[in-house]
């Protein structure tokens, strides 16, 4: 069973400051982590998502670094903006069955002005 | 091309009720998972299917079945609704042909209130 634990909880970030959220996981996972961002009312979409063969992926403002020996990954959201108050949700795929994902418990982002 | 869609988008019961929600993926993804969102658990994966066979399984109990049918449609079912089965219920469709990890779209989620 794959457990995954994700913090902080919630995140208060001042308009252009970077937002930092973690992950850790337990088991040996699939090959691919990915983070996804949920707005109010909305079902979670794909934010960014690494594969292990490399340590860091960036696309535009959001960044994953990944620590695979110590079975680590965050995400670092740059230049943050109010647009990016939303929860954000870690997970991991469980060994040998990708297509289930174990989601971390989530983080509130607020940005304020 | 279109996304993932669900009917409906909300739903109340009460309790002993039977429900059924549906879950359209995007075109040419066989797989589609079920999940339930709730403020005290989470996101919890209920079960998978691909090409009409249920594949991966969560935790949850008998009542919560599903099923997919030949064009990649899903609906789940849940049987004898209790109170605490009140939820944002999200279908996720996927390609997973490589064998990898594959996206996993999200549907706006059913959002169920049993009374």
């Amino acid at each position: 069973q794959q457990q995954v634990k994700q913090s902080p909880q919630s995140l208060i970030v001042q308009k252009g400051g970077i937002s930092i959220i973690n992950c850790a996981y337990e088991n040996t996972a699939f090959d691919y982590f990915p983070w996804y961002q949920q707005f109010p009312g909305k079902g979670p979409a794909l934010l960014i998502a690494i594969r292990p063969d490399v340590s860091e992926k960036k696309e535009g403002r959001f960044t994953i670094s990944f620590n695979k020996s110590a079975k680590q990954f965050s995400l670092h959201i740059m230049d943050s903006q109010p647009g990016d108050s939303a929860t954000y949700f870690c997970a991991v795929p469980n060994t040998g069955t990708a297509s289930k994902l174990t989601f971390g418990t989530g983080t509130r982002l607020q940005v304020t002005l | 091309k279109a996304g993932v869609t669900q009917t409906p988008r909300y739903l109340i019961k009460t309790r002993g009720q039977q429900v059924t929600l549906s879950c359209s993926p995007i075109s040419g993804h066989r797989s589609v998972s079920w999940y339930q969102q709730t403020p005290g658990q989470g996101l919890q994966f209920l079960f998978e299917y691909f090409s009409e066979t249920q594949r991966n399984k969560g935790n949850f109990p008998g009542r919560f079945s599903g099923r997919q049918f030949s064009n990649s449609r899903s609906e789940m079912n849940v049987s004898t609704l209790e109170l605490g089965d009140s939820a944002l219920y999200l279908c996720a469709s996927a390609l997973t042909t490589s064998g990898r990890g594959d996206t996993q779209y999200f549907g706006p989620g059913t959002r169920l209130t049993v009374l």
